[in-house]
């Protein structure tokens, strides 16, 4: 089984519509992340977590907002999508300490009409 | 100036050559760096991670880190079609939140 795995691996939806996309991880770690990537943009951080009480914007935050429910599951919501919200949206977990590597979920494809 | 730059290609290989792919950025206390592989549609995948000046081997890999230079680089040799994606290069910072900041990465395609 995946250590990472997020639903749903494709979503479409319409302008306006409040949708929200799910990350559970198996890894056992505290640090959990969003991502969205755009062609010739990279990866841009959207939120992040380091514990369950723990929530903080990235550097794209606006029009997003997330939920910790537990350590291993860490949920993205579109408040209200719009067409510039497409995009591919990973999530991304680390342990602890300095040299800790992200690993990835398989990502959501969000198409926003 | 771009946090973490690389070019974004595509560079083209022949089978079995040596691909050379490089990325510079721009903040002198960064401490940690990492080669990411990401084929089409899927998700970054973690090749090597490199701390210290020098070279760092794994198989066929080799990453290279120059601080004062503020270069770091990965070297694919023997490279084979399967090796054709996308590489991300990354780097942390230090402090609170040790934030990673992405490239937005070199396509390679190596041809057979």
């Amino acid at each position: 089984d995946a250590d990472v795995t997020q639903t749903p691996r494709n979503r479409i939806t319409k302008t306006g519509k409040r949708i929200m996309l799910e990350c559970s991880q198996t890894k056992g770690h505290d640090r959990m992340y969003w991502y969205r990537q755009d062609p010739g943009l990279g990866l841009r951080l959207i939120y992040y977590s380091f514990d369950v009480k723990d929530i903080n914007k990235g550097e794209i935050s606006d029009g997003y907002s997330v939920s910790r429910q537990a350590q291993a599951k860490f949920s993205l919501s579109l408040e209200s999508a719009i067409p510039n919200q497409t995009a591919l949206y990973f999530c991304a977990t680390s342990g602890q300490g300095s040299q800790e590597t992200q690993y990835f979920g398989p990502g959501t494809r969000l198409l926003v009409l | 100036q771009k946090e973490v730059e690389q070019n974004s290609g595509p560079l083209s290989v022949p089978e079995g050559a040596i691909a050379s792919l490089n990325c510079t950025y721009s903040d002198r206390v960064s401490q940690s760096f990492f080669w990411y592989r990401q084929y089409s549609g899927k998700s970054p995948e973690l090749i090597m991670s490199i701390y210290s000046n020098g070279d760092k081997e794994d198989g066929r890999f080799t990453a290279q880190l120059n601080k004062a230079s503020q270069y770091v680089s990965l070297l694919i040799r023997d490279s084979q079609p399967s090796d054709s994606a996308t590489y991300l290069c990354a780097v942390k910072s230090p402090g609170g939140y040790q934030k990673v900041t992405f490239g937005t990465g070199t396509k390679l395609q190596v041809i057979p």
